[in-house]
């Protein structure tokens, strides 16, 4: 079974501070994508990332795509409360089934 | 704007139960899915469809069925509700297939088996 493993599972930090989340897997990607789900409601789509050593930046929000396309990270500068949420990354390993990681529970203290 | 719907929003089983969990979208997408979530092991893929008439196995399938009559609706049936299903329950589209095509989610089904 091929696993999208995200760390750290959760994080707690203060509004202002700076943070990364990871998302790794031992096998390479096609593309991947990165969500965030707040309480009660369902996914949504943040960014996609296609090519080997791109990098995406929405707002406060930086996306990476490591060189080797195993690895994905996600940087937030000066965090603030809406930011609040579970993070989650998502591929497919050469097949139909889209494969979601074990997600990032990010709390940001005002 | 819809997008997708699900429902009941919350339910409540006794183990060896039958239910059937709704999903309708309105953006004509082709692929549907459905996934549970459990703490701390995000979003795990039960069942999809690739377009009106064709299913396939996700990684978790054992204990649902689902059908795909019409491009509209991706229906999950619990067969016999065991309280391993005890979950949230999420359906998702996308116009395509496609691992950068973006997944639209319902708000999910609360679902408990006592």
């Amino acid at each position: 079974t091929q696993l999208l493993e995200q760390s750290p599972q959760f994080l707690s930090i203060q509004e202002g501070e700076n943070l990364t989340v990871y998302c790794n897997s031992s096998s390479v990607f096609s593309s991947l994508q990165w969500y965030r789900q707040e309480p009660g409601e369902g996914p949504v789509l943040l960014v996609t990332v296609v090519t080997g050593g791109e990098v995406k930046k929405l707002k406060r929000l930086t996306f990476q795509f490591g060189d080797a396309r195993k690895d994905s990270s996600l940087h937030i500068t000066a965090a603030q409360p809406g930011d609040t949420g579970l993070y989650l990354c998502r591929t497919n390993f050469g097949n139909e089934k889209l494969t979601f990681g074990t997600g990032t529970r990010l709390t940001i203290i005002p | 704007n819809a997008g997708v719907t699900q429902t009941p929003k919350f339910q409540v089983l006794k183990t060896g139960q039958s239910m059937t969990l709704q999903c309708a979208q309105d953006m004509n997408h082709e692929y549907m899915s459905w996934y549970r979530q459990d703490p701390g092991m995000g979003l795990r893929l039960i069942h999809y469809s690739v377009g009106a008439g064709i299913t396939d196995q996700g990684e978790v399938p054992n204990g649902y069925n689902v059908s795909r009559s019409t491009t509209e609706d991706f229906p999950l049936r619990l067969l016999s509700a065991a309280p391993s299903q005890t979950s949230v329950y999420f359906c998702a589209s996308s116009r395509i297939w496609g691992a950068d095509q973006p997944q639209h989610f319902g708000d999910g089904t609360r679902l408990s088996i006592l």
